[in-house]
Parts: C-alpha cells; structure tokens; sequence
C-alpha cells in the first residue's frame, strides 16, 4: 500500500530565503509523485508531478522539486520564498497501477515579511 | 485540463439534516473522486464515483451516510446525511485531468451546528 509522510506540520522561513518542504513515500510499484497547495478557504491547486525523466521537476509559481529514488523523496523548493507563497502544501503519491491518491498529511509554510 | 464547478462553495447545516454537493466537469470523465478534509487534516478518499455503477466507498465510510449519484460522466452529487458536528469538513470532488494528475474542485466548507 502507499503511504506519504510530511515530517513537519510547520516550516516557517523568511522572505527572500531558499524554502524545503519534506516529503517521503513508500509504493510498490513506480511512484507517481505530487504537490498541490491549499490557500486559506480555497480548494487544492496543483503545483508539480514527476512522472518519469528528469528527476528535477519545475512547477507553477517558481516552485521545483526533486525525485530522489534511492532515498524515496520529493522534496518541494523554492530558491526565495514569497510572503505570497504562505500556505498548506501536500504531497501526494499513486503507483503505477492504481488510481487513487495517497495524501500526506500536510505541512504549513509560513513566509516571514 | 479539466475545469470542476463545485456548489455550494460553503454551508452552515443543522444536526440531524442532510447536505447534496454537486460537481460538474467540464468534460467526460469516467471515474469522480469524493475526498473529506477535517480540519487541521490531510484528505481522505471517500469514495470512487463511476458512471453507470454504484460507488465504490473506502473503508470507514459507508452508502447510507454518504450517498453518491454519478448520472452522467460530466455530473456527481455527494449527500452527507443525518449530519453531526463530526461531519465539519471541507470536502473536495477531483478527477483524473490527464493521464496521471487530478484537477480537484474548489471544495464545500461544512460546519454543521
């Protein structure tokens, strides 16, 4: 079964600063790895996939992640966080086979003026 | 990719009533996905809507309090039934935009009192 974790509920970062929002997963198969942001009182927007090819993936808003195989992540960052980019960020995993998504449980970025 | 119209975008729902949200897809899609988000949660799959079948639900959530209609391959409604202040959530309707991404609607915010 899959399974994503978030190890941090909260990253705060000044603005300006390089920004990481960690995220780790377990699959059977080939990993189909996501980022989607949730703004306060909106819905999920997408942000990135890898698929396959390039492990660095480059996304909306400035945002990029990186597959690392060997160590099963996907990374988020940004090379200079925006006050603007203060939001709940998931990482989601589906395998190769199926359809549903597996969510992580979220981690809260907070940019500081 | 697909565009989702979801409604009502947010209610406040006596105990003991029920709640139909609706999600309309601008295109075809075979399978819709009903998520729940409580809060200060990540999403959780409520259940697999097909066309021309009966949903599919996970476990832990069950056809009576969740009841689905998947008319047509554009349209799914979702009714939280015989609410309780438990069924706060947020909750999301997505389908498959591409062959490997979700596009998610703007989601219902319920407060039930």
């Amino acid at each position: 079964a899959q399974s994503v974790a978030q190890p941090e509920d909260q990253v705060n970062v000044a603005e300006g600063n390089p920004l990481t929002v960690k995220c780790t997963y377990s699959v059977s198969g080939n990993p189909y790895l996501f980022w989607y942001v949730q703004y306060p009182n909106r819905g999920l927007q997408f942000l990135l996939k890898y698929i396959t090819g390039d492990n660095l993936v480059k996304g909306s808003y400035g945002f990029e992640a990186e597959f690392n195989k060997s160590q099963t992540s996907f990374h988020l960052k940004k090379p200079s966080a925006l006050v603007s980019d203060s939001a709940l960020y998931f990482c989601a995993v589906r395998d190769s086979e199926g359809q549903n998504f597996v969510f992580g449980p979220g981690t809260r970025l907070s940019v500081l003026p | 990719s697909a565009v989702i119209s979801q409604k009502p975008s947010r209610d406040i729902c006596q105990r003991g009533t029920s709640l139909t949200i609706q999600c309309q897809v601008d295109s075809q899609v075979t399978m819709m996905f009903w998520y729940r988000q409580q809060p200060g949660q990540s999403l959780t799959l409520i259940a697999t809507a097909n066309q021309g079948s009966e949903a599919t639900y996970e476990s832990g959530f069950v056809i009576d309090k969740f009841p689905i209609s998947r008319p047509n391959l554009t349209f799914s409604t979702l009714t939280v039934s015989n609410m309780s202040p438990e069924d706060s959530s947020i909750y999301l309707c997505s389908v498959v935009a591409e062959p490997y991404g979700y596009t998610f609607g703007s989601g219902t915010r319920l407060t039930v009192v």
